[in-house]
């Protein structure tokens, strides 16, 4: 069965310093993997998504996540955290018929002054 | 233009009433979606119609009823409510390869 983790509940990072956020997947195959963004009182908005090929790929906002199969990981990253980023971030997998996405717990990213 | 827009955003209600949620998406996508969002912000997959044929339905009481009168609508009926339905619930629709596009929910709230 499809599972997806996020290992951290909260993160909080200064504004201006380097972001990661863990996410492992569960799935027998290659998944669609995504990352979501949700601020608050917000819908989830989409920030990039791996299907094949290249396994960095480049989203909105700044962000980028790597796909790394041996870890069955896709960790979402960003150089320089501004304060509008802070909001609840989702790693989510899809089966590749596309029909079922499963969501992680969600990582709340705090930024400080 | 709102790509999935759902209605009422706010519902307020007592416990053993009934209510809807309506969902409307202008994307031209075949398949659309309802999440449950809990107080912790848990995403549960709730139904899942396909060109208005019903998908995926996971383990969601019978007091859940969704109904879909075309592809691009999706509505969400819920009998007698308890304090356990209270949530934010989600619509959406999604292309071909799973890139999901999200309503801005609506925040049910049982008393």
């Amino acid at each position: 069965a499809q599972s997806v983790t996020q290992p951290d509940i909260h993160i909080t990072v200064s504004e201006g310093a380097s972001l990661e956020l863990r996410c492992n997947y569960s799935y027998g195959a290659t998944p669609y993997l995504f990352w979501y963004v949700q601020s608050p009182g917000q819908g989830l908005q989409l920030l990039l998504k791996y299907f094949s090929g290249d396994t960095l790929v480049q989203g909105i906002k700044g962000f980028e996540a790597e796909f790394k199969r041996s870890q069955s990981s896709f960790n979402l990253r960003k150089p320089s955290v501004h304060w509008s980023d802070a909001a609840e971030y989702f790693c989510a997998v899809t089966n590749t018929g596309g029909f079922k996405t499963i969501f992680g717990a969600g990582t709340r990213l705090f930024v400080k002054a | 233009d709102t790509a999935v827009s759902q209605t009422p955003k706010y519902l307020v209600t007592q416990m053993g009433n009934d209510k809807s949620i309506k969902c409307e998406q202008n994307l031209g996508h075949d398949t659309m979606y309802w999440y449950k969002q809990d107080s912790k912000k848990f995403l549960k997959i709730m139904f899942s119609y396909n060109n208005k044929e019903l998908i995926i339905n996971e383990t969601v009481p019978n007091r859940f009823s969704p109904k879909s009168p075309d592809k691009a609508h999706l509505n969400l009926h819920i009998n007698s409510l308890e304090l356990g339905d209270s949530a934010v619930y989600f619509c959406a629709s999604t292309t071909d390869t799973g890139e999901l596009f999200f309503g801005e929910g609506s925040r049910l709230t049982v008393l």
